[in-house]
């Protein structure tokens, strides 16, 4: 099964609101990081936060992890039509080599 | 930008046709995988690569095979295409060791009739 469980699976808001996505793991992580996947093309990476860091920022994204729940979070502030896409978490695992990618949350940004 | 290019991006062909997916990248990374995704699903793991001479299976079973010649190239074959095929076939590549951030291409489509 899927390592990352990402919550809500779908989320629709207005243009200039943030956006909150959920991942949740189940083992322990070396790291996690999030992509995003436009509509029928491949995925591009977003952002990697290390197991020791807690928060991480890059322009309007803004990461969260917290492993004691083993729940990452990821915000878009200020959403724009062209944030609409599929976002997924991705997590390392000690002592394994492939990431496991979780099961996506589709953003939709209505203008 | 990453560089790392498949082909064909769409493909239509009939059951029973052997098919190859091709996929390439420039960065020099060792480790390559193949992903299949249906449209709106997660991905799943079919093979991959740590480098030269070296492949394995992946998460998800998978009747196509792979192949790894060279460096920069890790072709997919399907011997025998069935409509339960028709999916995205997503190829990706990223240098050795634990969590390194992984670069995809942009995905061939493949639809098996």
């Amino acid at each position: 099964s899927q390592q990352g469980e990402e919550d809500p699976q779908a989320l629709s808001i207005q243009e200039g609101e943030n956006a909150t996505m959920n991942c949740s793991y189940k083992t322990s992580i070396n790291n996690l990081q999030w992509y995003r996947q436009n509509s029928g093309r491949g995925l591009v990476h977003l952002i990697l936060i290390r197991s020791n860091e807690r928060e991480k920022h890059s322009g309007r994204l803004r990461v969260t992890l917290d492993t004691s729940k083993k729940s990452s979070s990821l915000l878009i502030t200020a959403s724009r039509a062209a944030d609409t896409a599929s976002y997924f978490c991705a997590t390392a695992n000690f002592g394994n080599e492939k990431l496991t990618f979780g099961t996506g949350t589709r953003l939709t940004i209505i203008p | 930008e990453a560089d790392i290019y498949q082909t064909p991006r769409y493909l239509v062909i009939g059951t029973g046709k052997k098919i190859t997916l091709e996929c390439s990248q420039t960065m020099g990374h060792d480790k390559m995988y193949w992903y299949q995704q249906d449209p709106g699903m997660e991905l799943h793991l079919i093979h991959y690569s740590y480098g030269v001479n070296s492949t394995e299976k992946g998460d998800l079973s998978s009747e196509s095979t792979v192949s790894r010649i060279r460096t920069e190239h890790f072709p997919l074959t399907l011997e025998s295409a069935r409509p339960s095929h028709t999916s995205q076939y997503l190829c990706a590549s990223s240098r050795s060791g634990t969590g390194n951030t992984i670069y995809f291409g942009e995905g061939s489509w493949l639809t098996v009739v």
